[in-house]
């Protein structure tokens, strides 16, 4: 079956320390791929996607993800996080020429100050 | 700001009900889709419709329908409404065009009480 899995429910960083998010998907062939930002009270804020090409996304925000075939991946990273970070982070995928995104179940992600 | 317009933000109403949620696409998007967020089934997918026409269905319930118009506003109409709708109904709109880049409005917060 078709599946998107966020294996994080809920990560906490030290402002300025690194950040990695984890997104798996389950799908026949790579389908596309995309990660959005949830502020709370907000509508959901597309970070990057990827298509197809270089594996590595650079998107807005100073985040980045790292399409890794083999292992059926899209980890989102950020080398140095700020408060207003803070937020759910949610991975989606669309098969490709289908056009329904399913979302994985979020990581909420707190920034210490 | 997506660009994309969702009325009214909140609305509380009572079980049996019937509401009706507005989304205006952004500027030159033909496509319009419909996604319920709520705490126990996360991210959903309802309905998709493209230029006046039903594209694709997800997990809409029959009381549930959509529509979209000449001028490409959507509205999604929820009918009998039981306690477990209360959630949060976001509305996206891409071109339409494979690599569905969907911009999300700032959603509608149904409350039935």
């Amino acid at each position: 079956a078709q599946s998107v899995t966020q294996p994080d429910i809920h990560i906490t960083v030290s402002e300025g320390a690194s950040l990695e998010l984890r997104c798996n998907y389950s799908y026949g062939a790579t389908p596309y791929l995309f990660w959005y930002v949830q502020s709370p009270g907000q509508g959901l804020q597309l970070l990057l996607k990827y298509f197809s090409g270089d594996t590595l996304v650079q998107g807005i925000k100073g985040f980045e993800a790292e399409f890794k075939r083999s292992q059926s991946s899209f980890n989102l990273r950020k080398p140095s996080v700020h408060w207003s970070d803070a937020a759910e982070y949610f991975c989606a995928v669309a098969p490709v020429n289908d056009y329904k995104l399913s979302f994985g179940a979020g990581t909420t992600v707190t920034v210490r100050a | 700001d997506s660009g994309v317009t969702q009325t009214p933000k909140h609305l509380i109403t009572a079980t049996g009900q019937r509401v009706t949620l507005r989304c205006s696409p952004r500027s030159g998007d033909l496509s319009v889709y419909w996604y319920q967020q709520s705490l126990d089934q996360g991210l959903q997918f309802l309905i998709q419709y493209y230029n006046g026409e039903e594209r694709a269905k997800g997990n809409i319930l029959e009381r549930f329908s959509a529509q979209q118009f000449p001028d490409l506003h959507s509205e999604l109409n929820l009918s009998s409404l039981e306690l477990g709708d209360s959630a949060l109904y976001f509305c996206a709109s891409s071109d339409g065009q494979g690599g569905n880049e969907q911009y999300f409005g700032p959603g509608t917060r149904l409350t039935v009480t």
